[in-house]
């Protein structure tokens, strides 16, 4: 089963707008990662945000969590049409455990 | 630095075949994940290798699905016979260290298609 479900399933934006997706999951994690993934370059590490942190910012990319409400939500600002992908939310399955947990993935296009 | 390597990219296959993938990690990578991915769903976790040791293989279809990584670098999955389901992306992955919070490089995949 897997661990993170991100909202919405699909954002349709026009460039230069921001874009928000969110993560939610169900277990206590230490971190949560976001990866991007298309067909040019593939799946790709974003930004980690350890369990303790409640902000990270990395270029145009912020990603804040709620430990609390366990969620997570990453925030691309100024988009762009190269930003149009899917992105995941993958969490580790937490009780000490290492395994690396993807969510199901919002898809973004941005238009030109 | 060369990033991690798959071959095939895309292999077709009737059901009841067998096939295998091969990955090559990142140089130094101890790690070695191997995931299966769906169309329009997330990557699953199929093994997890640390060196040439299991870390989990909680997912693997046993009775079908097998993975090797001899001498602790190369690795291949292999399936055998193949299912209609079986039908997916086969995405390899390395890091420098087990487990999060270490960043996972993926290589481009391997499309199978069982007919």
């Amino acid at each position: 089963s897997q661990q993170g479900e991100e909202d919405p399933q699909a954002l349709s934006i026009q460039e230069g707008e921001n874009a928000t997706m969110n993560c939610s999951y169900k277990t206590s994690i230490n971190n949560l990662q976001w990866y991007r993934q298309n067909s040019g370059r593939g799946l790709v590490h974003l930004i980690l945000i350890r369990s303790n942190e409640r902000e990270k910012h990395s270029g145009r990319l912020r990603v804040t969590l709620d430990t609390s409400k366990k969620s997570s939500s990453l925030l691309i600002t100024a988009s762009r049409a190269a930003d149009t992908a899917s992105y995941f939310c993958a969490t580790d399955a937490g009780t000490g455990g290492f395994k690396t947990i993807f969510g199901a993935g919002t898809r973004l296009f941005v238009k030109a | 630095e060369a990033g991690v390597a798959q071959s095939p990219r895309y292999k077709i296959i009737e059901k009841r075949q067998s096939v295998a993938f091969w990955c090559n990690p990142i140089s130094g990578h101890a790690t070695l994940y191997w995931y299966q991915q769906i169309l329009g769903q997330g990557p699953k976790l199929l093994i997890q290798f640390q060196n040439n040791g299991v870390v989990d293989d909680s997912q693997l279809p046993k009775d079908r699905f097998s993975a090797e990584r001899l001498k602790g670098v190369d690795s291949t999955l292999k399936i055998q016979p193949a299912k209609l389901e079986d039908s997916a992306v086969y995405l390899c992955a390395s890091s420098s260290r087990g487990g999060p919070p270490y960043e996972q490089y993926f290589g481009p995949g391997t499309r199978l298609t069982v007919t």
